[in-house]
C-alpha cells in the first residue's frame, strides 16, 4: 500500500521560533499533497493544497506568510510554522494523493503534534 | 463552500449495528469518503462513493444518494476496536490547483461498550 511518512511526530518549541514539518510519500509519487490541522476532539481543517513545482493554494483564513509550504519534489512537501505562538499548538497532518489514481483515497501521514511554549 | 453534518457521538454495544449519517452542502462534489481515526492517530480510509448506491467492504458499508446530498456509513458486528471517530469527507472535483481536496465533517465519536 501507499505509505506517507511525516516527521517529526512530536515537537516542542519556544514562542517566536520556526518549526519545519516534512511529509514524504515513500513508495509513490504525489503531485498533490494536503496539509490539515486538527485541534483536540475536533475535525480536520484543511490549511492548504501543495502542488509540486508551484505555489500552494491556501484556504480562506490561513496566513500564507505564517504557514510556509514548499513542494519541491514529487515525494516531499514541507510545512514551516514561522514565529510560532502558543495558539499554533495543534496536530498537523499531511496527506498525499497518488498521481494518476482515482479511488478517492488519500493517504495520511502519522501527524505531527506541535506544542509551542 | 462546503458544509457537512454528522452526529457528534454514538454509543452502542458489541455486536450491534451503527449507522452514521452525513448530509452535505457543497459548491462542487466528486465523491464522499469515510475515514476512521483513533485518538492520537492518523485518519485511515474506509470507503468511497462516487456514484449512488451501496459499497460494501467487510463489516463496513457506505451509501450515497447524490440527489439527497446524503450518505451514511454502516458499521456491523461492532467490536471494541471500532471505538474511534468517524469522518465523512466530500471530495472536490479534480480541477485546477486545489482540486481533489477533501473537506471533512465534524466527526462522529463511536463508543463501543461490552
Amino acid at each position: 500500500g501507499a505509505v506517507v511518512s511525516q516527521h517529526p511526530s512530536w515537537v516542542i518549541c519556544k514562542s517566536g521560533t520556526s518549526v519545519k514539518i516534512e511529509c514524504r510519500s515513500l513508495d509513490f509519487q504525489a503531485t498533490t499533497m494536503f496539509w490539515y490541522r486538527q485541534f483536540p476532539k475536533q475535525s480536520l481543517m484543511l490549511m492548504a493544497t501543495s502542488n509540486e513545482g508551484s505555489k500552494a493554494t491556501y484556504e480562506q483564513g490561513v496566513e500564507k506568510d505564517k504557514f510556509l509550504i514548499n513542494h519541491a519534489s514529487l515525494t516531499l512537501s514541507t510545512l514551516t510554522v514561522t514565529s510560532a505562538h502558543p495558539e499554533d499548538s495543534s496536530f498537523y497532518i499531511c496527506s498525499a494523493l497518488p498521481s494518476g489514481r482515482n479511488t478517492g483515497e488519500l493517504f495520511f501521514g502519522e501527524g505531527s503534534r506541535l506544542t509551542v511554549l | 463552500g462546503q458544509s457537512l453534518e454528522q452526529p457528534s457521538e454514538v454509543t452502542a454495544v458489541e455486536g450491534a449495528i451503527v449507522q452514521i449519517n452525513c448530509t452535505y452542502q457543497t459548491s462542487g462534489f466528486y465523491g464522499l469518503s469515510w475515514y476512521q481515526q483513533h485518538d492520537g492517530g492518523a485518519p485511515t480510509f474506509l470507503s468511497y462513493n462516487a456514484l449512488d448506491g451501496l459499497e460494501e467492504t467487510g463489516r463496513f458499508s457506505s451509501f450515497l444518494s447524490r440527489s439527497d446530498s446524503y450518505g451514511y456509513l454502516l458499521l456491523q458486528e461492532l467490536q471494541m476496536k471500532d471505538s474511534a471517530s468517524y469522518f465523512c469527507a466530500v471530495r472536490s472535483p479534480p480541477v485546477k490547483a486545489a482540486g481533489n481536496k477533501l473537506t471533512f465533517g465534524g466527526g462522529t465519536r463511536v463508543l463501543v461498550k461490552p
